[in-house]
């Protein structure tokens, strides 16, 4: 079955880098999305990957994936306080099917 | 990019009553879906909106408890029927403009509802 894991509360300081992981049990996933979430907001996609890429940069936004081990990974740089959200990983397959959600991590950043 | 509106933003509903939540998108989608999001949890699945005809189910979840329509490819909505507290969740509509299922899916920013 699909299972999405995450962890669910992750600390760091103004400035340094935050790195948020996630696991996934299914080898046929396609597609690998991270939505950000604030407070009292709907959801806000950041970045995608699909399978067959290692790494994808996207300014401070690094998405690493590691196929063999099913591990995804999202690192920010220079994190700032209004990166302070709850990430969602999620997986899919191609063609007409759902997300399949991890149950998020809460980043908070300390000033 | 697609945006998603929804209505209503929030509400406090009396058990047993119903309400109708609409989901309204600037442009076409493909596919449209109707997600949960209760209390310190993840998004799960309730239903894809298929236009013009029933919605799929996801496990758990049945027509006569969250009947969805979708009459056009801009336009969705899901009615939560004789509310419970148990029902209390943020409900999320969501749409993708590919056909294959590639690219983003967007979502509105929810309608959180409250059931005493």
């Amino acid at each position: 079955g699909e299972d999405v894991e995450q962890s669910l509360f992750l600390s760091v300081r103004e400035g340094d880098s935050s790195v948020i992981n996630c696991t996934y049990t299914d080898s046929s996933s396609t597609y690998l999305y991270w939505y950000k979430q604030e407070p009292g907001a709907g959801l806000q996609l950041l970045t995608y990957i699909f399978s067959n890429m290692d790494m994808k940069q996207d300014q401070r936004l690094t998405v690493l994936l590691n196929k063999k081990d099913k591990h995804l990974s999202l690192r920010i740089a220079d994190t700032q306080t209004g990166d302070s959200a709850i990430y969602f990983c999620a997986e899919k397959y191609a063609g007409n099917t759902p997300l399949v959600f991890g149950k998020g991590t809460r980043l908070s950043v300390i000033a | 990019s697609a945006v998603i509106s929804q209505k209503p933003s929030r509400d406090i509903c009396q058990r047993g009553t119903s309400l109708t939540i609409q989901c309204q998108v600037d442009s076409q989608v493909t596919m449209m879906f109707w997600y949960r999001q209760q209390p310190g949890q993840s998004l799960t699945l309730i239903a894809t909106a298929n236009q013009g005809s029933e919605a799929t189910y996801e496990s758990g979840f049945v027509i006569d408890k969250f009947p969805i329509s979708r009459p056009n490819l801009t336009f969705s909505t899901l009615t939560v029927s004789n509310m419970s507290p148990e029902d209390s969740s943020i409900y999320l509509c969501s749409g993708s403009q590919t056909g294959d299922g590639t690219g983003e899916l967007f979502f509105g920013e929810g309608s959180r509802l409250t059931v005493l």
